[in-house]
Order: structure tokens, then sequence, then C-alpha cells
């Protein structure tokens, strides 16, 4: 079975620019998570997708955006880059229709704003 | 508010040695809790898990103990070896959300 796929692997923005991050889940998984990942924060939730509607929602500022597709498949999207926006995004999939099922990462897109 | 607290922030041990993660939360809502593996260039492998009416599990060489009342829970991996070398991460998440709260990891060091 396919993993999580995370398109592009590396991307490069200055400020101002904006950018959308591609994430296909696991087949039949249904709910997709987006993360960001710094040296200085660690891991912190983005917000969550299931059936094409968002559940969960983290603590970011508005700029930072999303969507699913009837086909399960996510983006996210970030507007009017921050330097401090350089990170590693991670999405995650799950079956996401019954509690606590395991999330299964994609190896992340690793954004750099210059 | 760092809700899922973990230490060490780094750990270097022998190989054939028992490498310990440990993690406390504060949130009681939290009723399942993963331990995810990365490393570098990847995104975190989950690599086991464990609901709070279960005191312990254990997988091949990992064992997690989960201790309810004191609201901890720690990795334990048993004849670490050096392709145990990576960044663990504990995390828990609540009953109807996806959303995982981690710690700030562990990075482990196993030396030959």
């Amino acid at each position: 079975k396919a993993g999580v796929t995370q398109t592009p692997r590396y991307l490069i923005k200055t400020r101002g620019q904006q950018v959308t991050l591609s994430c296909s889940p696991i087949s039949g998984h249904r709910s997709v998570s987006w993360y960001q990942q710094t040296p200085g924060q660690g891991l912190q939730f983005l917000f969550e997708y299931f059936s094409e509607t968002q559940r969960n929602k983290g603590n970011f500022p508005g700029r930072f955006s999303g969507r699913q597709f009837s086909n399960s498949r996510s983006e996210m999207n970030v507007s009017t880059l921050e330097l401090g926006d350089s990170a590693l995004y991670l999405c995650a999939s799950s079956l996401g229709s019954h509690p606590n099922q395991p999330q299964h990462f994609g190896d992340g897109t690793r954004l750099s704003i210059l | 508010q760092q809700q899922v607290k973990q230490s060490p922030q780094s750990l270097i041990v022998q190989k054939g040695g028992i490498s310990i993660i440990n993690c406390a939360y504060e949130n009681t809502a939290f009723d399942y809790f993963p331990w995810y593996q990365q490393f570098p260039g990847k995104g975190p492998a989950l690599l086991i898990a464990i609901r709070p009416d279960v005191s312990e599990k254990k997988e091949g060489r990992f064992t997690i103990s989960f201790n309810k009342s004191a609201k901890q829970f720690s990795l334990h991996i048993m004849d670490s070896q050096p392709g145990d070398s990576a960044t663990y991460f504990c995390a828990a998440i609540g009953s109807g959300s996806e959303k995982l709260v981690f710690g700030k990891g562990t990075k482990l060091t196993v030396n030959p």
C-alpha cells in the first residue's frame, strides 16, 4: 500500500509570495491533517479535513488555509509568506471515521523563505 | 502552553543498552498516546501506541509504560541498536479529535 505522498519535497519562496502544498493520503483514508515542524516550536497542528470539511483548526493566522477534494487529496495554502514560515510542512492521513485512528505521515515539504 | 512535556532533549546510549524517554501530559481528555520515530529527511513514523486503560504495551524491543494517575508515560527501547538513532516524539490525542499534540522530541544516539 502506498504511503502518504507530499509534493513538492522542497520549495524556495520569497517574502510576500504565496505557496500551495499538496498531499495524497493513503488509499481509503478520509482524514488529512497538516502539521508545521520547526526546530524551535516542534510539531504543531495546523488543521484537519474529513470528507472535504475542516473539522479542527490549530492556532495559526488566517494566511494558512487548506482544502480537501472529493478523492481525499488535500492542499494547503500559505499567503503573504513571512520568514518565520520557513519550516517542514507535514501531512498525515488516517481513516478518521473512528476515535483514535493512527495517523501516518508523509515525508513533508521543506519550505524555505528568502 | 505545552500540553505534553518530553524529556530528555537528547540521549546517548551504548549499543545493547536501554533507552528511556519520558513524557507527561496535562489534559485528562487525552485518551490515546502514540510514539513516533523520525529519521533525518523523513516524516515521523508511528512506532507504538497505548490507551490509558492499559499500563504497559510491548512490541518487540519497544515498550510503553503508562501511569494514568501520574499522567505520565514512557518509552523503553531494549537492546538499543545504532539503527535506532533517531528523534523520538511522544504525542497525545483526545477522543473525537484528530489533533495530535506532540512533545518537543528526544534525539537518541546509540553508539556502536
